[in-house]
């Protein structure tokens, strides 16, 4: 069981590029959400997906897009990267059960110069 | 909307202090509490989860506490040690799609 596994582990990217980072989990969650963590921001919901398929807005979505064709899979898209972008980008998953905790992966870290 | 605070923002105790830190919610409608450890440049690891019906979980030196009336959930580590230095955050877990609100977290400096 390798949990909630991210790629690419760090990325740096020039302004305006465009970039996807995976995120796929082993555990049959229907619940997949991304966030980022900024410094003194704590981590904020990005978009999150509660089933295959679907997907719906977090707290920050703007800049971002996103795409969950296959259940174990969450992708995040960046069409055109922004400095303001630079983070630390955490994918998590969790079952469909009231109060249930999620299950995060280790994180993204990418810059855009 | 629901808001989580974290105080205070960073702490330095001496190794063998007992210590508790501390989390507000402003949405008393949670489902649970959660409290998370994250060392520098790594991911989230879970701690403590109390669910809304209980008022606290213990795991080794570490005890949750929630109030949900209050709006407040603390975090107490007893006999600290330097490998409890980390960053620590409390999320609340509320809505249809368990979201979590995390607050900024406490920086934790245990000295030897």
């Amino acid at each position: 069981n390798a949990g909630v596994t991210q790629t690419p582990k760090f990325r740096v990217l020039k302004t305006g590029q465009s970039m996807t980072l995976l995120c796929a989990q082993d555990m049959n969650h229907e619940y997949m959400y991304w966030y980022r963590q900024d410094p003194g921001m704590g981590l904020r919901l990005i978009h999150y997906s509660v089933g295959e398929g679907t997907t719906a807005k977090g707290e920050v979505p703007d800049g971002y897009n996103v795409s969950r064709l296959k259940k174990q899979n969450f992708l995040l898209g960046l069409e055109s990267a922004a400095p303001s972008q630079t983070s630390v980008y955490f994918c998590a998953s969790g079952h469909v059960v009231d109060g249930e905790t999620q299950y995060f992966g280790p994180g993204t870290r990418l810059l855009v110069l | 909307k629901q808001e989580v605070t974290q105080i205070p923002a960073a702490l330095s105790v001496p190794e063998g202090e007992n210590l508790v830190l501390n989390c507000s919610f402003t949405d008393s409608a949670i489902y649970n509490l959660q409290w998370f450890r994250q060392d520098p440049g790594k991911g989230l690891t879970s701690l403590l989860l109390i669910q809304s019906s209980q008022r606290e979980q213990t795991s080794g030196r570490l005890n949750a506490s929630l109030d949900k009336s209050s709006g407040r959930s603390t975090l107490y580590i007893a006999a600290s040690q330097p490998g409890d230095s980390a960053t620590y955050l409390c999320a609340a877990i509320g809505g249809a799609t368990n979201k979590l609100i995390f607050g900024t977290g406490t920086l934790l400096a245990v000295q030897p």
